[in-house]
Formats: C-alpha cells, structure tokens, sequence
C-alpha cells in the first residue's frame, strides 16, 4: 500500500481566512513532505520533515505554516494568503532522508487544489 | 547544481503507436538516484520507476521500457504502444546523495512533458 490521503480535495479562501490542509500517510515512513505545483509546471518543494522535526523550509513564507504532529499526519496551516498562492499542493512520503539510497522513493498524494479570492 | 531536462513540452501521437520520452539531467555528484512520475489530470504523481547512478541496466516493465545511459547523462522513457490511458504530464526527476551527510531527498523535477494519446 503506497497511499498517502490528502483533505480537502478543493479548498477556496479569501485572503483573510485560516485554514489548513491535512496529509495522512500509514506506511510507517518518517519524512513527510509539502510540495506546491503552479499550472503547467513541476512541483516546488515548501518543507521536509524527518521524524517529525522540521528538517527543510525551503525560504518558504510565513502565512504558511507546517506541522507534523505525530508520524502520520501532516498539516499545512494557511493565513492570509495571497491570490498568487493559488496551486495544487502536495503532500509526500519517504521512507527516510538519510543517505541509505534504498529509502528515498517519495509517494504523493493526490493534492489539494486551493483557490485564494 | 542539478538540472533536470525535459525538452519536449508536448507530444501527441495515436493510439498504438511508440512514444519516447527524453531527460537529460546535470550533476556534480557521483551517486545519485533517476526517477519518472506520472501525473494524470486528477493531480497525483504517480511513482513509475528509480534508478540509481551505480545501475545502468535497462529495464521493461509491461509496455514501459527505460533507457539509463551516463555517457550521455540521459534517462529516457518508452512506452510501447500507447493507450489513451497514457496521457498524462510525465516528469523526470534527480535526486542527489550528499556525501558525509544526510540526503534530504529533494527531488529537482524536469519542466514535464504532456503526453496526449489519441483514439
């Protein structure tokens, strides 16, 4: 089983909504990952986490903000975004992030596409 | 730096016919994995295959097929006999090992190709 859930499907905000995006993987892997996908382009990587610490921000902004509250679940937090950030995001699973290349295959979910008014 | 190539932006072919996918890709690191996704309209990338830089064996796998070559830096995609299932963006992708480190797996993705399979 190589399934990794992701809630909402479709989410629309305005700019001075909260809100979250949830990820939930049960494969026993420890890195999660948030991946943002703009329309006719690749996914841009936003965090990694590894055994539920905050391993990578990838200069990403503050009205976004990650939360890995046990192995499982990830959450992505949302505050006062911008029309721009509007895009597909992804959540990811690995086995691991260490060196080890035998670990490192990453598994998506099928994303949340977000619409900011 | 790593740079993953993907020059073709779309192709459109028939059903049945032979398509082949191109990724050419740069890096400075001597170990370092190739992976191809697939990513169909509903949004999930869909895992298709790794392969690490120590392995330059090709491999088929049903009617996909995959073409690792160093000399050339390249690692291209065949699908045999296309069906409309197929079409989807396809992305190829790198992943370094950093030596005397953890590797956070960052993936740096090609541009994607579009793949349309016509009736």
């Amino acid at each position: 089983d190589t399934e990794v859930t992701q809630t909402p499907k479709h989410l629309v905000m305005g700019m001075t909504n909260k809100k979250s995006l949830k990820c939930e993987q049960h494969m026993g892997h420890r890195a999660m990952y948030w991946y943002k996908q703009k329309a006719k382009k690749p996914p841009e990587l936003m965090f990694v986490y590894s055994y539920e610490k905050l391993s990578i921000n990838e200069s990403v902004p503050s009205r976004f903000s990650p939360e890995c509250p046990n192995s499982s679940l990830l959450n992505l937090h949302l505050h006062a975004l911008q029309p721009e950030d509007s895009a597909l995001y992804l959540c990811a699973s690995s086995q691991g992030i260490q060196r080890k290349l035998t670990k490192n295959i990453q598994y998506f979910g099928a994303g949340t596409r977000l619409s900011v008014l | 730096a790593q740079k993953v190539t993907q020059a073709q932006t779309e192709i459109s072919v028939v059903e049945k016919e032979d398509v082949t996918l191109d990724c050419v890709y740069e890096t400075r690191d001597t170990t370092y994995y190739l992976f191809w996704y697939k990513q169909p309209p509903s949004g999930e990338l869909v895992f298709l295959i790794r392969r690490n830089s120590f392995d330059e064996q090709n491999e088929i796998s049903g009617r996909y097929s995959w073409n690792f070559q160093k000399s050339t830096s390249s690692f291209n995609f065949t699908i045999t006999a296309s069906q409309v299932v197929d079409s989807a963006v396809y992305f190829c992708a790198l992943s370094e090992a950093r030596a005397g480190g953890t590797s956070y797996g960052k993936l740096t993705f090609g541009q994607g190709t579009i793949l349309t399979v016509h009736p």
